[in-house]
């Protein structure tokens, strides 16, 4: 069951932006960090963004999470390729005492 | 490099227990907390619960009256049983480290188990 929403797609052609939304309520996003995870086919999912807007060694600077109240934003830059992956966003849920993932996001390089 | 590798059973019956052990090498388990994850084919990710060094646990509550989980410092590895499974329980299971703050960051490859008779 599936707290957190997003939208099942997003597309675009390499080089363009994709922005992905995540939208929550008071007790997950709106009180605490939100995660970004990518997760590309056949593979186990990565972490991509902690903290709402922090990348780990590794994740390119074309990575960039944001927060604003009960919803966040993944955006992608520069898309690639390689980019192609699902993408979930996820926080902790005080109501729950559990963590939640999003619907999560097929991006697709056209 | 912490690493995290899955092991167990790959099929169980339905009404039995699923259980899934987990391996970390190249970092102790003594430190962090340590999270089981589950994901149906072609269905998105569900956090299954995470246990953490003091041995307490936060249990998805959709599934907490079927789970336990265990930690095995000796062995650095923690655990998973899933009582009374059925076959909405078939899944990828995927442990991973617990980063608190700075969220799941270590993952193993996943394993498929399968409900069915």
């Amino acid at each position: 069951q599936s707290v957190l929403t997003q939208p099942p797609s997003a597309s675009g052609t390499p080089g363009q932006r994709v922005t992905i939304s995540c939208s929550g309520s008071s007790s997950n996003i709106g009180s605490i960090y939100v995660y970004w995870y990518q997760q590309l086919p056949g593979t186990a999912p990565k972490l991509l963004i902690y903290r709402n807007n922090q990348r780990p060694s590794g994740v390119p600077d074309r990575f960039s999470g944001s927060k604003s109240g009960t919803s966040a934003s993944l955006a992608i830059s520069g898309l690639r390729s390689e980019d192609e992956a699902d993408y979930y966003c996820a926080a902790w849920d005080d109501s729950l005492s559990g963590y939640v993932f999003g619907t999560g996001t097929k991006v697709t390089v056209l | 490099q912490v690493q995290l590798q899955e092991s167990g059973p790959r099929l169980v019956k339905p009404s039995e227990t699923l259980s899934l052990t987990c391996s970390v090498s190249g970092g102790s388990i003594s430190s962090y907390s340590w999270t089981w994850l589950r994901q149906p084919a072609g269905k998105g990710l569900e956090w299954i619960g995470r246990i953490y060094i003091s041995g307490s646990t936060n249990y998805n509550p959709s599934l907490k009256s079927r789970l336990t989980m265990s930690l095995d410092t000796s062995k650095n590895q923690f655990s998973l049983k899933l009582t009374a499974v059925t076959a909405a329980d078939t899944a990828v299971y995927y442990c991973a480290r617990d980063g608190g703050v700075w969220g799941i960051d270590y993952w193993g490859q996943g394993t498929l188990v399968t409900v069915s008779s």
